[in-house]
């Protein structure tokens, strides 16, 4: 069956500092990836999505790589700061709409 | 716009209780989807809908109903509350040609 890890359950990270969250995927062959941000009590915020052909793709601070052959889409935040601290959830898609959510990361930018 | 909106914010049943959850966009989007989220387990598929009329189940549609009479609605029902639907249930809607998906701020359902 279609498994999705994200890498640890928390991380913490120092201010101004990159973050780098990993997402590893088995038993599925995604057309794109997206990344989406979770606040407590709060919907998950579209950030980015990549293709299956492309091979990174940022905005802003954000950066995200694909590895469709080592199944694995890592993102990254550069410079980070407080605000960042949210929860980081990758999905993958087919061609259709529907979307495999992994478990989340819940990132901790300390001052 | 007012974007995706839920009802209600929190909501307490007792087993065997039947609810509506409610789900309205404004963005004229004809995909909407709905999501349970558990902790540890991520965001699960209901159900789903590509239009007015048409609905499909997704990774967890039982004990769930839902429906799709207008563009703006998609309501979720759950005909017999179990405690095993404790969960936070969150709704979304992708515009046509999009796989970008706008989420609504969640209902929060306790079954006891």
């Amino acid at each position: 069956s279609q498994k999705i890890e994200q890498n640890s359950e928390a991380l913490n990270i120092q201010e101004g500092k990159t973050a780098t969250l990993t997402c590893n995927y088995t038993n599925y062959s995604p057309a794109y990836l997206q990344w989406y941000r979770q606040d407590p009590g709060r919907g998950p915020v579209f950030l980015l999505l990549i293709r299956e052909n492309e091979k990174e793709k940022r905005k802003e601070r954000l950066k995200v790589t694909f590895d469709t052959t080592l199944k694995q889409s890592l993102f990254h935040i550069t410079a980070s700061q407080p605000a960042d601290s949210a929860t980081y959830l990758c999905a993958l898609g087919d061609y259709g709409q529907n979307f495999v959510f992994g478990p989340g990361t819940r990132l901790s930018v300390l001052p | 716009n007012a974007g995706v909106t839920q009802t209600p914010k929190f909501q307490v049943l007792k087993t065997g209780q039947s609810m509506t959850l409610q789900c309205a966009q404004d963005m004229n989007h004809e995909y909407m989807s709905w999501y349970r989220q558990d902790p540890g387990m991520g965001l699960r598929l209901i159900h789903y809908s590509v239009g007015a009329g048409i609905t499909d189940q997704g990774e967890v549609p039982n004990g769930y109903n839902v429906s799709r009479s207008t563009t703006e609605d998609f309501p979720l029902r759950l005909l017999s509350a179990a405690p095993s639907q404790t969960s936070v249930y969150f709704c979304a809607s992708s515009p046509p040609g999009s796989q970008e998906q706008y989420f609504g701020p969640g209902t929060r359902l306790t079954v006891t």
